[in-house]
């Protein structure tokens, strides 16, 4: 199985300030067709988890463009231009190339 | 627009089984594999397992192999995930999910207590 490794586990940010979550991968994510699966996803307190970035660097539907995402192979990151009020949770890294898909253990985001 | 509509908590008592619902609507059902995801309390997500509702066919974790049963009725555009032999360590919020998670229901608090 695709080991996922998130770091930090948590993330204390002032509003208004960039965050930047790190996400490494045991294998590389980059497919034969050319394309890299690796997902980002928020889970908001008591919500289901959320799409934010698929692809390692395109946004979902909706999503604002303070979060962006960027990587290749094994190594990826995930970053918020400005951190606002509505963005605490939890957010996961997840691959998407093979069976058994596996997800990160999380950074917990939250504001000073 | 999509959403996956979860059945409700259940409580369930070692030993027995539970069977959880996903109602699809906004989308052709049998056009998108659905996943099954669980949560601890307090821990992070478990990929448990897929079906494709287009033939039926599913890929569980090797750790749920043997105890997990996914399952679709695409009149009703309707998946099912069943788990038997229930344990205290079963107890988590399941969620359903279609495709790459891009939409997600809103989770089934299963709770296995005696």
């Amino acid at each position: 199985d695709i080991v996922m490794t998130q770091t930090p586990l948590s993330l204390s940010v002032t509003p208004g300030q960039p965050a930047s979550i790190s996400c490494k991968s045991s294998q590389s994510l980059l497919h034969s067709d050319g394309k890299t699966f690796l997902y980002w996803y928020l889970q908001k307190p008591g919500q289901s988890p959320q799409l934010l970035i698929y692809e390692v660097s395109n946004r979902f539907s909706g999503v604002p463009d303070r979060f962006s995402g960027s990587g290749s192979g094994t190594d990826f990151t995930l970053k918020i231009s400005r951190v606002e009020a509505e963005d605490v949770g939890v957010y996961y890294c997840m691959q998407n190339i093979q069976l058994p898909r596996t997800f990160g253990g999380g950074t917990k985001v939250e504001i000073k | 627009q999509v959403q996956l509509v979860q059945s409700g908590a259940e409580v369930k008592k070692p030993g027995a089984s539970v069977r959880v619902s996903c109602r699809a609507s906004g989308y052709t059902f049998s056009g998108h594999s659905i996943h099954w995801v669980r949560q601890a309390p307090g821990q992070g997500l478990e990929w448990m397992g897929w079906l494709n509702p287009n033939n039926g066919d599913t890929n569980y974790a090797q750790k749920f192999q043997g105890r997990v049963t996914m399952t679709r009725d695409t009149s009703i555009r309707t998946a099912y995930m069943e788990v038997s032999s229930l344990r205290s360590d079963d107890t988590a919020v399941y969620y359903c999910g279609r495709g790459t998670f891009e939409y997600w229901g809103q989770g089934t608090l299963v709770t296995v207590s005696s």
